[in-house]
């Protein structure tokens, strides 16, 4: 059974950093692209950014470009997000997915169950 | 990339049909066949549902479909039941290696 496991959420001033962590088991890993979809309290989901199987190619919403990093280590079956300069529109529910098929933009299935990204002073 | 436009609500009885639309530009939905559709139940993850417009993953039921026509898609469930109440959210390929979503439908079952 695939299972993807978010760490390092919590609260954090603005202007502030964070990396949180996605522990991802029951699949061979290095074979996938992943990706950071968030949702701010009561609102929709958004697409944060996505990193190809070997971390080669990295693509990120306008929202975030410039300021979020996402990697993986292949070998710890893990997905990071590095988030830096961080805003209040940036608290979130954080959720770490897998592409669904080999193209990336065509879905994403599993999803973990989140981490909470708060923001604010 | 502006959000792909859902109507906030829509509900029906059990058994019946509803339709639930995913309107776009043809910058993503219209140009593009990657249209997904995501169910969410409060306080959990979301599931996929339908991908490439109209194909359902192992294990969604066939209740659920999707189609396409022009820059608005849509997503079909039929023979409504008490477990489809949640929210849906649409999502398309937008084109400069961008991916948007819909604001989320909210579905009742009466």
């Amino acid at each position: 059974e695939v299972q993807l496991l978010e760490s390092g959420g919590g609260l954090v001033q603005p202007g502030g950093s964070l990396r949180l962590s996605c522990a991802a088991s029951g699949f061979t890993f290095s074979s996938y692209a992943m990706s950071w979809v968030r949702q701010a309290p009561g609102k929709g989901l958004e697409w944060v950014s996505v990193i190809g199987d070997s971390g080669g190619n990295t693509y990120y919403g306008d929202s975030v470009k410039g300021r979020f990093t996402i990697s993986r280590d292949n070998s710890k079956n893990t997905l990071y997000l590095q988030m830096n300069s961080l805003r209040a529109e940036d608290t979130a529910v954080y959720y770490c997915t897998k592409v669904f098929v080999f193209l990336w933009f065509g879905g994403f299935d599993p999803w973990g169950r989140g981490a909470l990204v708060t923001v604010s002073s | 990339q502006s959000a792909l436009t859902q109507p906030p609500s829509a509900s029906g009885s059990p058994g019946q049909s509803v339709t639930i639309s995913c309107t776009g530009t043809s910058s993503d939905v219209g140009g593009y066949k990657y249209v997904s559709w995501y169910q969410q139940h409060p306080g959990k993850a979301p599931q996929l549902m339908i991908y490439e417009v109209s194909k359902r993953p192992s294990g969604v039921p066939d209740r659920f479909s999707g189609s396409k026509s022009g820059n608005t898609a849509s997503l079909t469930v039929s023979g409504l039941q008490a477990e489809d109440e949640a929210d849906y959210y649409c999502s398309s390929y937008g084109g400069s290696n961008n991916v948007v979503f819909g604001g989320g439908t909210k579905l009742t079952v009466l």
